[in-house]
């Protein structure tokens, strides 16, 4: 298995600024993936990010809003800029290894 | 397009009270449909993949079970630390690293 931490756990921001959420995996793994958990909802994917190239985006999504970072096998970051009210969610950061998606325990974000 | 349904949306057990939660999907391909475990505030916790139709697996109290056109979860004789949302997730055979698609999840309360 494989163990996600992700920070800050939680935060509350002011509408217009950004903030970086890490993402630090224990264990080396080849693809990383970014989610949104909006109040109440499941889970909807954001990018997939790999380590040496640029992110891919699921529609609805764009790299200026959400850019990604992905320096090695272990770690990612995800930047939501530039917020509103309406990017308050759980962002929760994934990888993959054996066959299974391990998760983070999620970023807790309202703007304000 | 990939979609996941679940239901029912939300169950209430009385405990020991068995009971089955449905996930049907449509997916091009599939590679693997995904369980997951979800406490309030926290990550999605990993509990089976099943691979192909027939296919089964348990763990504890719960028994995952997999056809062509659905899963089911199956909880025999619940307890009520089994409350929690249970998600389902498919991915295709064509993209690696398992990138996800979700179900809305179903909220299970098991009363004592």
């Amino acid at each position: 298995s494989a163990v996600i931490s992700q920070k800050p756990s939680r935060d509350i921001c002011q509408r217009g600024t950004s903030l970086t959420i890490q993402c630090q995996v224990d264990s080396q793994v080849t693809m990383m993936f970014w989610y949104r958990q909006q109040p109440g909802q499941s889970l909807t994917l954001i990018a997939t990010a790999n380590q040496g190239s640029e992110a891919t985006y699921e529609s609805g999504f764009v790299i200026d809003k959400f850019p990604i970072s992905r320096p090695n096998l272990t770690f990612s970051t995800l930047t939501v800029s530039n917020m509103s009210p309406e990017d308050s969610s759980i962002y929760l950061c994934s990888a993959g290894l054996g066959g299974e998606l391990f998760f983070g325990e999620g970023s807790r974000l309202t703007v304000l | 397009e990939d979609q996941v349904t679940q239901s029912p949306e939300a169950l209430r057990l009385q405990e020991g009270e068995s009971s089955s939660l449905n996930c049907s999907y449509t997916v091009s391909g599939l590679r693997g449909l995904f369980w997951y475990r979800q406490d309030p505030g926290k990550g999605p916790e990993f509990l089976f993949t099943l691979y192909s139709a027939g296919e089964e697996k348990e763990k504890e109290r719960l028994k995952a079970t997999l056809t062509k056109k659905e899963s089911f979860l199956h909880i025999t004789a619940p307890k009520p630390e089994d409350s929690a949302t249970y998600l389902c997730a498919v991915s295709r055979g064509d993209n690696a690293g398992n990138m996800l698609t979700f179900g809305g999840g179903t909220r299970l309360m098991v009363k004592p």
